[in-house]
Formats: C-alpha cells, structure tokens, sequence
C-alpha cells in the first residue's frame, strides 16, 4: 500500500524567510508525485509533477525536488500569499489513484 | 480555459434526504474522479469514472453513496439519506487520463442538520 507522509504538519515563517516543506513516501514503482497548493475554502491548485529521482522544477518562488524516497518543495523567501495548505501526492505503477499526504500548513508572516 | 466546475459551491440537507452533488471535467477532459475532505484531514478518493463507466469505486460506501458520469452532462455524485457524518467537502477532479495529473473543482460543502 502506497503511503505518503508530510513534515512537519504546520511552520510559520517570517516574509523573506526561506524553509523547505518534505512529503517522505513508500510506493511501489513510482509513476509520479505530485505537489498541490490549498487555500481554505478552495480546491487544491496542481503546482508540479516529478517523475524521478534528481528531477526538478521550479515556480515563482517555488521549487520541487524528488530523490528516491522523499521529496522537498522549497520555499524561497516568502510572501505572506504564499500562506497555504501543501498537499504532497504519489501515483504509484498499479493505481490509477494518487494517495494523498495530510499537508503541510504553511503561515507566513508580514 | 474553464476549469473544472461544481454545484451547487453549497448544500444544506436535513438528515433523511437526498444531496446531488455536479461535476464538469475541464474541456479535453474524460476522467473524472471524487473526493471527500474533513477538516483537519487528507483528501480521502471515493470513486474514479470515465464516460458512462465507473472505473474504481473502492473508496465509496457501498450504501447510500452512487455515481455517474452519463455520455452527456456532468458526473453526478449522489447521497441517499444522509446523515450528519456525511457534512464534508467534497471534491471533484479532472484528468487527460489516468497517467497524469488531476485538476481540482472548488468543491462542494455539504451540510447535513
């Protein structure tokens, strides 16, 4: 059974800040991990997909790293509408359904 | 280009009765997959479909729950009796195909009192 797991569950930032966000998961054949941004009240908002280890991708001031076990969404100084819920997700090679992290609640202050 | 779309944003149901949830896949858009989210808690997946096919619905209660995803017209997710346990959020999301990634609605609230 796939499993994803989100550290830590909540970080509050000061602007400018920079931190990284880490969804750790077990699959078995990856088929993809993806990242999703949540704004209370909202559906999650697709940010990237990795597909294998050493992958890379970058948004604004957002970047994605995946390795084989683990995967970092790294935070580059901050703003306070960066403040969100980060959902982590793996689709692994005998699902059609990604498996879904808990989240990371993320708070940035002005 | 029109995301995915849900209605009612907001239900309220008194226990006993029945809630039609709506979903529009995004254009170019034929998998279509439901959601359920606690506060507090992950997306928990209830059902996946295609156009007239349901593909996997081992996330769904096997009573009271359905879906559809007719030839034409949205996917309908509908709740029979409902109870207060099933006051949540639920979500709707659209895919090219099973491969890649799932594009969000902005979900529906449903309440139950």
């Amino acid at each position: 059974e796939d499993q994803v797991t989100q550290s830590p569950e909540a970080l509050r930032l000061q602007e400018g800040e920079s931190s990284s966000l880490n969804c750790s998961y077990t699959v078995s054949g990856l088929r993809g991990l993806f990242w999703y941004r949540q704004d209370p009240g909202k559906g999650p908002e697709f940010l990237f997909t990795l597909y294998s280890a050493g992958e890379e991708k970058e948004k604004e001031r957002l970047k994605a790293t995946l390795t084989k076990k683990e995967s970092f969404l790294h935070i580059t100084a901050p703003k306070p509408e960066d403040s969100a819920t980060y959902l982590c997700a793996v689709k692994s090679g005998g699902s059609y359904i990604p498996t879904f992290g808990r989240g990371t609640s993320l708070i940035v202050h002005p | 280009n029109a995301g995915v779309m849900q209605n009612p944003r907001h239900l309220v149901r008194r226990r006993g009765q029945e809630a039609r949830l709506r979903c529009s896949p995004m254009k170019g858009h034929s998998h279509v997959y439901w959601y359920r989210q606690l506060p507090e808690e992950g997306l928990k997946f209830m059902v996946y479909l295609q156009k007239e096919n349901i593909i996997d619905e081992s996330g769904m209660p096997k009573e009271r729950f359905s879906a559809e995803f007719p030839k034409e017209g949205p996917s309908i997710l509908r709740i029979q009796q409902v109870v207060r346990g099933d006051s949540a959020a639920y979500f709707c999301a659209s895919s090219r195909d099973s491969t890649y990634e799932q594009y969000f609605g902005p979900g529906t609230r449903l309440t139950v009192t």
